[in-house]
């Protein structure tokens, strides 16, 4: 079964940094891509981030280019996004999601509180 | 980027009744290897998001067959046929053909 954890959420003044993660297993998870999917509260879904099978290509959605990274571990089954200077509207669930061949998000983490504020 | 523009945002239904959603692409998601990356998502009240159609026809296993999607190019449409009260929820369209990913704004179901 695939299942897909992110931890690394909470409270964070603006200006500042975070880290989430996000633990997979269930499935080979060096075989697939990667992405980051938010939702500010009551809102839709914006896509974030995405990353290749081996880590060299990631690209962002531009609200967060240059100030997210995103990045992965294939010895861990594990994927990062690295957030700096936070702002207000960053404020979000930050969802982790596997990429099927045809780069569509399949399966999807439960999500990571993320606010920022004062 | 590719901007996704789904109708209607609020969507009344009759159980038992058909409901439609449209979504429009700015650009054609026609990739260069001729497949058409568009997907449909299900996300139901306080859960994560669920994949229901993806490369614009083909159902995810375990959703019911209630549910399609067409259309080609620009123009993308989900159908559920008879709806039920399990299908109350926020429907999302997003293309993957281009980056970066785009996702519509949203068409939240409701029961009348």
């Amino acid at each position: 079964e695939v299942q897909l954890l992110e931890s690394g959420g909470g409270l964070v003044q603006p200006g500042g940094s975070l880290r989430l993660s996000c633990a997979a297993s269930g499935f080979t998870f060096s075989y697939y891509a990667m992405s980051w999917v938010r939702q500010a509260p009551g809102k839709g879904l914006e896509w974030v981030s995405g990353i290749s099978i081996s880590g060299g290509d990631a690209y962002y959605a531009d609200s967060v280019k240059g100030r997210f990274t995103m990045s992965r571990d294939n010895s861990k089954n594990t994927l990062y996004l690295q957030m700096n200077g936070l702002r207000a509207e960053d404020t979000a669930v930050y969802y982790c999601a596997k990429e099927d061949y045809g780069g569509s998000p399949d399966y999807w983490g439960q999500g990571t509180l993320v606010t920022v504020s004062s | 980027d590719v901007v996704m523009t789904q109708s209607p945002l609020s969507l009344p239904v009759t159980l038992g009744q058909p409901a439609s959603i449209s979504c429009r692409s700015s650009q054609s998601l026609v990739y260069s290897d001729g497949n058409t990356y568009f997907n449909w998502f299900q996300q139901r009240p306080g859960q994560s998001p669920r994949r229901l159609i993806y490369k614009v026809s083909n159902r995810d296993s375990g959703v019911p067959d209630r549910f399609s999607g067409s259309g080609s190019g620009t123009d993308f449409t989900l159908n559920i046929s008879r709806v039920e009260a399990e299908d109350v929820g926020v429907y999302y369209c997003m293309q993957g053909s281009h980056w970066p990913r785009t996702f519509g704004q949203g068409t939240k179901v409701e029961i009348k």
